[in-house]
């Protein structure tokens, strides 16, 4: 069975600063890895992906993932933080017709 | 713009209603839509996926007489939540996509949040 998890409910960031959100998985074969950002009482916004190939993907609004494969992780990364990013990011598997979220993280950016 | 539209955004009403929520993809034929469902600061619980001219494929320990769900084209999946009573007040979202085995995303409704009073 597959399971992705953010081990953190909640990361706050000085706006300006580096960010990182983290996310683990466990699926056997290849997965297909995305994430996905909500704000208050929306629905889910698709931020990036990976599929094959090179192993740092980038994404909207300047955000960027690396895949690693032997620490099956897919970190989503952004250089310089905005208080707009401030929101609740998804990490998600996707495999064979089977959707697995990650718990979400809650990401807070204070000016 | 949106490529999944999910109507309506709100509701309010008293229990023992029965409220249908539709989701529509815009400018794509979906053959797989799904539905979750997601409680305050929690992550999406998958309700049930919605295969267009078959049954609905419902998680374990969602009642299907409760949710039902009808995926009669390639456009459009609707979820009725019958007798609504206020433990089933939540937020609601659907999402499609191109079909299985498929690396595109999906595409996310922005929710329906209900409430029964």
């Amino acid at each position: 069975a597959q399971s992705v998890a953010q081990p953190e409910d909640q990361v706050n960031v000085a706006e300006g600063n580096p960010l990182t959100v983290k996310c683990t998985y466990s699926v056997s074969g290849n997965p297909y890895l995305f994430w996905y950002v909500q704000y208050p009482n929306r629905g889910l916004q698709f931020l990036l992906k990976y599929i094959t190939g090179d192993n740092l993907v980038k994404g909207s609004y300047g955000f960027e993932a690396e895949f690693n494969k032997s620490q099956t992780s897919f970190h989503l990364k952004k250089p310089s933080a905005l208080v707009s990013d401030s929101a609740l990011y998804f990490c998600v598997v996707y495999n064979n017709n089977d959707m697995r979220f990650g718990a979400g993280t809650r990401l807070t950016v204070k000016p | 713009g949106a490529v999944v539209s999910q109507h309506p955004s709100w509701v309010i009403c008293k229990s023992g209603t029965s409220v249908k929520i539709e989701c529509r993809s815009l400018d794509f034929q979906a053959t797989t839509m799904f539905w979750y469902r997601q409680f305050p600061k929690q992550s999406l619980m998958l309700m049930a996926t919605s295969n267009e001219g078959s049954k609905a494929t419902y998680e374990q320990g969602v009642e299907k007489d409760k949710f039902l769900i009808n995926h009669a084209s390639l456009t459009l999946s609707t979820l009725t939540v019958t007798s609504a009573h206020p433990e089933d007040s939540s937020f609601y979202i659907c999402s499609a996509g191109p079909g299985p085995n498929s690396n595109q995303p999906q595409h996310f409704g922005d929710g329906t949040r209900l409430s029964i009073l």
